[in-house]
């Protein structure tokens, strides 16, 4: 019953440093999204994918790339960090159809936490 | 484009009282679809609700109603009897659709904090 999956939890980056989260879903799911949430500004969209091989961007995709090789996998690298890219990150994933019962609601990862010093 | 807002930053309450949270909505859509999670102190989102624009009727799920009022573009969401429980953020969401397929991205609002005290 693994949902969404995002490693790692807590990451501390100096300025400048690259690294990148990993989402993983399980639902066989056709769009994949990376959120950031910070403080009084609710949960806003930084790239979204609605299936393998495409991506868009979202409101705030500066500083962020994204890749999704395969269905399952949604990777967003930050290349040179920024300490305004201190935030906590949220993969989430949803079906493209709704009917069936279906509720097109996101199902979320359970957020990674990174510092950039 | 599309846009969720919920005026109310903080909400604080006393066990047992009623609370609404509110959220108002814009969108050039003429189908689309209303959400509302709930991110209690642990940080994971929780999915309570979703509701079509085609189908105004108002819901009620134990204590947790919600009223969609088309006409005023809101979504508000009623807690009856509050519990200590409930202290969470409140994210109001829009997505917009057409038929059976959903429209790809969902725009949140900033949320609100709701605190119950006991």
């Amino acid at each position: 019953n693994a949902g969404v999956t995002q490693t790692p939890k807590f990451r501390v980056l100096k300025t400048g440093q690259s690294m990148t989260l990993l989402c993983a879903q399980d639902m066989n799911h056709e769009y994949m999204y990376w959120y950031r949430q910070d403080p009084g500004m609710g949960l806003r969209l930084i790239h979204y994918s609605v299936g393998e091989g495409t991506t868009a961007k979202g409101e705030v995709p500066d500083g962020y790339n994204v890749s999704r090789l395969k269905k399952q996998n949604f990777l967003l690298g930050l290349e040179s960090a920024a300490p305004s890219q201190t935030s906590v990150y949220f993969c989430a994933s949803s079906t493209r159809r709704l009917a069936g019962g279906l509720t097109g609601e996101l199902f979320f990862g359970e957020g990674s936490r990174l510092t950039v010093l | 484009a599309q846009k969720v807002t919920q005026a109310q930053t903080e909400i604080s309450v006393v066990e047992k009282e009623d609370v609404t949270l509110d959220c108002v909505y814009e969108t050039r859509d003429t189908t689309y679809y209303l959400f509302w999670y709930k991110q209690p102190p642990s940080g994971e989102l929780v999915f309570l609700i979703r509701r079509n624009s085609f189908d105004e009727q108002n819901e009620i799920s134990g204590r947790y109603s919600w009223n969609f009022q088309k006409s005023t573009s809101s979504f508000n969401f009623t807690i009856t009897a509050s519990q200590v429980v409930d202290s969470a953020v409140y994210f109001c969401a829009l997505r917009g659709g057409r038929g059976e397929t959903s429209g790809s991205r969902l725009t949140f609002g900033e949320g609100t904090q709701l605190t119950v005290n006991p």
